[in-house]
């Protein structure tokens, strides 16, 4: 079946704009996460939703970033007024169901986010 | 503190050699699982193994063996007879039963092998 999908696979942006990543995640899955892959930070935790709950933000680095999920499937991460730092590859992945801490995740290809 | 560390940045190697890449971890779980992920130079994270905490037997599938022990807190990860698809950067992962949902990475190690 068709894996994690992201889009756009390539954004650049100038400093100060919002811009909008959006995540497909496998169907039927229930969990959907967030990440961002940086030279600096490594692999980092941003948000994670589980069904209808709140999703946990708590890796949300500032207010400027936040998601949304609709319809338990599709997500969009979106980040406003950009800055350079935000430069980095945002990850999403999926799992089968929520909740559990063994659920294995599964990653799409990344969306590379470049401020200038 | 560091819950994951992959000590080793940098690895090279030549075609059919053996390779292991270290992972040690950090937890106050007792319930917690480790994960390690291939990512190639496409980019995408590729799942590889699961294993929980409370099953310390070693796992082989092909070329690639696993070898995981409490007693020092390590997940380390062999590739036998390595082949220049092997190049990639793996990283080891935790998941915490107390850290709700997110996956903890080590900064990776970049496996270079060279034909």
């Amino acid at each position: 079946g068709a894996g994690v999908s992201q889009s756009p696979s390539n954004k650049v942006t100038e400093k100060g704009k919002d811009v909008e990543l959006r995540c497909d995640p496998i169907s039927g899955h229930t969990a959907l996460y967030w990440y961002r892959q940086s030279l600096g930070q490594g692999l980092e935790f941003l948000i994670y939703f589980q069904g209808n709950s709140a999703p946990d933000k708590s890796g949300l680095p500032s207010d400027r970033f936040s998601a949304e999920r609709t319809g338990g499937s599709v997500s969009t991460l979106t980040i406003q007024r950009t800055q350079q730092e935000d430069s980095a590859v945002y990850l999403c992945a999926s799992s089968l169901v929520s909740g559990r801490v063994g659920d294995t995740q599964y990653f799409g290809p990344g969306t590379r986010l470049t401020v200038l | 503190a560091q819950k994951v560390t992959q000590a080793q940045t940098e690895i090279s190697v030549v075609e059919k050699e053996d390779v292991t890449l270290d992972c040690v971890y950090e937890t106050r779980d007792t319930t917690y699982y480790l994960f390690w992920y291939k990512q190639p130079p496409s980019g995408e994270l590729v799942f590889l193994i699961r294993r929980n905490s409370f099953d310390e037997q070693n796992e082989i599938s092909g070329r690639y063996s696993w070898n995981f022990q409490k007693s020092t807190s390590s997940f380390n990860f062999t590739i036998t007879a390595s082949q220049v698809v092997d190049s990639a950067v793996y990283f080891c992962a935790l998941r915490e039963e107390t850290s709700g949902s997110r996956l903890t990475f080590g900064e990776g190690t970049q496996l270079t092998v060279n034909p």
